[in-house]
């Protein structure tokens, strides 16, 4: 069974990058054509997609993130990352890695991490 | 202001059928054959119930069925039970971007 665990640290102070990293388990992050994405939800709020990875190495952003977000795949680790510069008390969220189904045109997170509170605060 | 739109709530007694909508514009929901919803239970990830509009994954019980009216797409959750209590959202594909809905909370009464 796929697996997705989020990784990296709880506290981020404001105007710095935070970095995540999702680590796959239970299958190759490059078998198949599957895509992988970032998701997050603020505090009692709704769900915010972030941008997601494809199988063939293009990545889709958010277009209100875009100028902060990077997404990239480390294939030997079976891993891929997240990283959102100059961040504020607004990034403060869980953040979710997740597996597409199917293309990525279909928006469809099939399979989800448990997702990792970050916190924004000096 | 969530891209597409939900009502906050919605209530049902169990053995019920509950809708739930979610109106975009045709530059999404409208747009595109690829409207997703997912379960969310307190404290969880959310869960895929229902991908391009009325596909089912595995495991997912056909009382959650997806239908779509131009830039309205819907949720139905037919014999509601008690662990359907939970936040639900829909998303939609819309030109190289994903967008969620707000969410809607079901309450089984």
């Amino acid at each position: 069974q796929l697996q997705l665990q989020e990784s990296g640290p709880g506290l981020v102070k404001p105007s710095e990058t935070l970095s995540l990293t999702c680590t796959v388990s239970g299958g190759s992050i490059s078998s198949g054509s599957y895509n992988w994405g970032w998701i997050r939800q603020p505090p009692g709020k709704g769900l915010e997609w972030i941008g997601s990875l494809t199988y063939s190495g293009s990545t889709y952003y958010n277009p209100s993130l875009q100028s902060r977000v990077t997404i990239a795949v480390d294939t030997p680790k079976n891993q891929f990352s997240l990283k959102l510069s100059s961040v504020t008390a607004a990034d403060t969220a869980v953040y979710y890695c997740a597996r597409h189904r199917g293309a990525f045109i279909a928006l469809a997170f099939e399979f989800w991490g448990q997702g990792t509170l970050v916190t924004v605060s000096s | 202001q969530s891209a597409l739109t939900q009502p906050p709530s919605a209530s049902g007694s169990p053995g019920q059928s509950v809708t739930i909508s979610c109106t975009g514009t045709s530059s999404d929901v409208g747009g595109y054959n690829y409207v997703s919803w997912y379960q969310q239970h307190p404290g969880k990830a959310p869960k895929l119930l229902i991908y391009e509009v009325i596909k089912r994954p595995p495991g997912v019980p056909d009382r959650f069925s997806g239908s779509k009216s131009g830039n309205t797409a819907s949720l139905t959750v037919s014999g509601l039970q008690a662990e359907d209590e939970a936040d639900y959202y829909c998303s939609s594909y819309a030109a190289n971007k994903g967008v969620f809905g707000g969410g809607t909370k079901l309450t089984v009464l």
